[in-house]
């Protein structure tokens, strides 16, 4: 079946540095992934929309400077988290629609910022 | 706005016990309905779901109707055991057959006891 993966699964980083998460369709092109954030104990957030070849769209309340989305080809979305801080720490999660209203989830990302 | 609103947990209950987790969605159009659960440690995974009003969803035991008049996706099971305990979410999609987001319910917590 479809598989979304990212890459790292966990990262750990001081305040202030930028970190970078690699969201992958395995054996499907996707021309949408969507980023979500999702908190402890808590549902998933919808961050954003990304789009193969064009910018991406932010929900509201999302700073799109400092959440950089680049959806350079169709199997391959990143995510980066620029300056972050401790409050930026939290579970990161891609997907990507494997056809029709197929939502295939990545296993997620842990950020903890120091 | 398009939301979901699931019955709050934690929910504990014993093995063998019948499950029931309401959820109620509230839609400007004919959305595509979802249960996802995500297992401790584990990513988010299809469940099952629904695409039009009085489909029956149905996996592991588990099913949940599409009700259009009451604008619910309850989701049950007969008889659930120890490996059912998970976070489950309601989900629904606004847009049946294309890319687009995906809207979660807040989530409940299920435990169940030996």
């Amino acid at each position: 079946g479809a598989v979304v993966s990212q890459h790292p699964s966990w990262v750990i980083c001081k305040s202030g540095t930028s970190v970078k998460i690699e969201c992958r369709s395995l054996d499907f092109q996707a021309t949408t992934m969507f980023w979500y954030r999702q908190f402890p104990k808590q549902s998933l957030m919808l961050m954003a929309t990304s789009n193969e070849g064009s910018k991406a769209t932010y929900e509201q309340g999302v700073e799109k400077d400092k959440f950089l989305i680049n959806h350079a080809s169709l199997t391959l979305s990143t995510l980066t988290v620029t300056s972050a801080h401790p409050e930026d720490s939290s579970f990161y999660i891609c997907s990507a629609v494997a056809g029709g209203p197929l939502m295939v989830f990545g296993p997620g990302t842990r950020l903890t910022v120091l | 706005g398009d939301s979901v609103t699931q019955m709050e947990g934690p929910v504990t209950l014993s093995e063998e016990a019948f499950l029931t987790i309401n959820c109620t969605y509230t839609a400007t159009g004919y959305p595509s309905l979802f249960w996802y659960v995500q297992y401790p440690g584990e990513g988010l995974q299809l469940l099952l779901k629904a695409t039009k009003a009085d489909d029956k969803g149905s996996n592991k035991g588990f099913e949940a109707t599409y009700r259009k008049e009451t604008t619910s996706f309850h989701l049950e099971k007969g008889s659930v055991q120890v490996s059912d305990s998970a976070v489950y979410f309601c989900a629904l999609s606004d847009l049946n057959g294309s890319a687009s987001k995906i809207i979660f319910g807040s989530g409940t917590r299920l435990s169940i006891r030996p």
